[in-house]
């Protein structure tokens, strides 16, 4: 397995109290997505990076903001969560795009009561 | 814009019997197509994709697709289905070349393997 590790793994937590997911790779790979996995839905893109500092948004990333300081590490943070945001969350790598596969990690379970 | 559809919600298959799942995909231009597994709590697994040349692919676990240009479709098979496939399944498209570089996701297909 690719090494990516999501945490924290579950977290619950409150309307309107900020959150940062975590996704650290060990995989020395260019490109990190972010993803949130819902019923009905499959899998949504939130944002991406192509590099360090270098990132752009999903189809969904409204109430979301990331960073990318180095290399091995993509944050996603819910500056002020909602409701609408429980979901799954999930961080993927790729060494390249194009016809390059996704490695994908664990996922974070989120609840925001 | 590139799309996806995977129009089962669910397949019921026996063990032992052959199983399909359907994909069909709308992309500017030639595809990359992929398949990935999902089992319960965990993150999604490469299974196969298609770049160019031969229509059907191998990929692991005995699972294998047909990829077909002129019906839009790469379907994902196996001869002989076990309950351990139980699992949900997505297909991924994006364009060879142009248009966004991202894949672009099926809402999947939850495959259930009856003993």
């Amino acid at each position: 397995d690719a090494g990516i590790t999501q945490s924290p793994r579950h977290k619950v937590t409150e309307t309107g109290t900020p959150v940062t997911l975590r996704c650290h790779q060990t995989e020395n790979h260019r490109y990190m997505y972010w993803y949130r996995q819902d019923p009905g839905h499959g899998l949504r893109l939130i944002h991406y990076s192509y590099g360090v500092k270098d990132t752009d948004k999903g189809e969904v990333s409204d109430g979301y903001s990331v960073s990318r300081s180095k290399t091995e590490d993509f944050l996603l943070t819910l500056e002020s969560a909602t409701s609408s945001q429980t979901s799954v969350y999930f961080c993927a790598i790729s060494e390249e795009v194009g016809n390059q596969p996704q490695h994908f990690g664990d996922g974070t379970r989120l609840s925001i009561l | 814009a590139q799309s996806v559809a995977q129009p089962e919600d669910q397949v019921n298959v026996a063990e032992g019997n052959p199983l399909t799942v359907k994909c069909t995909y709308s992309v500017s231009g030639n595809p990359y197509l992929f398949w990935y597994v999902q089992y319960p709590n965990r993150g999604l697994q490469f299974l196969l994709k298609y770049i160019t040349g031969d229509n059907l692919v191998k990929g692991s676990y005995g699972f294998e697709a047909e990829f077909n240009k002129s019906q839009t479709s790469f379907h994902l098979k196996k001869p002989s289905a076990l309950v351990s496939d139980s699992a949900l399944y997505f297909c991924a498209v994006r364009a060879a070349s142009g248009g966004s570089y991202i894949p672009t996701f099926g809402r999947g297909t939850s495959l259930i393997v009856h003993p």
